[in-house]
């Protein structure tokens, strides 16, 4: 039971480049999140799939784009890198539950660095 | 809007002092609250949530809704608890909010 896997762990990019952040989750769970992790920011969503099939923007949409695969898979995508999208990014999965409650299970992160 | 502010970005405590780390949020509906705690090279887990008033690792967290607050609190600091937190919100949709944390560390 891996739980939350992400895929690179690292990666270096020029400006410009285009990368995808996999993630994929064996836990059966129906939401998933990419959350960006940056020094005195916290973590602030990019984007959600409240279920399969369904995604919606968070806080810090632009620039990225998402693709909700399957139920197990939420993909993060970088269409052309920019230095301010160097950061720690975090998928995560909630089990599903009531609405708004429940507890986030998180993957290991992936640094990315935009030069 | 959702919004949860923690006020201090670092927290430095002796062993055995007492510790509280501060959170405020704003929500104009009934919200709950979470505690996040990111242990060195570890991954980001939950600490403990307020509809469970439970304990854990020594730590509580109290609601006060009249200053919308959800502090943690344990009364006697240990080496183990440096760490980064986070304070966390969610307002009823399927999305959590998170404050921009606080780093813990414990003097011995």
């Amino acid at each position: 039971n891996a739980g939350v896997t992400q895929t690179p762990k690292f990666q270096v990019l020029k400006t410009g480049q285009s990368m995808t952040l996999q993630c994929a989750q064996d836990m059966n769970h129906n939401s998933m999140y990419w959350y960006r992790q940056d020094p005195g920011m916290g973590l602030r969503l990019i984007y959600y799939s409240a279920s399969e099939g369904t995604t919606d923007k968070g806080e810090v949409p632009n620039g990225y784009n998402v693709s909700r695969l399957n139920k197990r898979e939420f993909s993060l995508r970088l269409e052309s890198a920019a230095p301010s999208q160097t950061s720690v990014y975090f998928c995560a999965s909630k089990p599903p539950g009531t609405s708004g409650t429940g507890e986030l299970f998180f993957g290991e992160g992936s640094r990315l660095t935009v030069l | 809007a959702q919004r949860v502010t923690q006020p201090e970005k670092l927290l430095s405590v002796f062993k055995g002092a007492p510790v509280e780390l501060k959170c405020n949020y704003s929500y104009s509906g009934s919200p709950e609250l979470f505690w996040y705690v990111q242990y060195s090279r570890q991954r980001l887990q939950l600490l403990l949530r307020h509809i469970s008033r439970e304990s854990i690792k020594g730590f509580t967290a109290d609601l006060n809704k009249g200053e919308t607050s959800f502090h943690l609190k344990k009364p006697f600091a240990q080496e183990e608890d440096s760490a980064m937190y986070y304070c966390a919100l969610s307002g009823g949709a399927q999305k959590l909010v998170f404050g921009q944390g606080t780093r813990l560390t414990i003097n011995p």
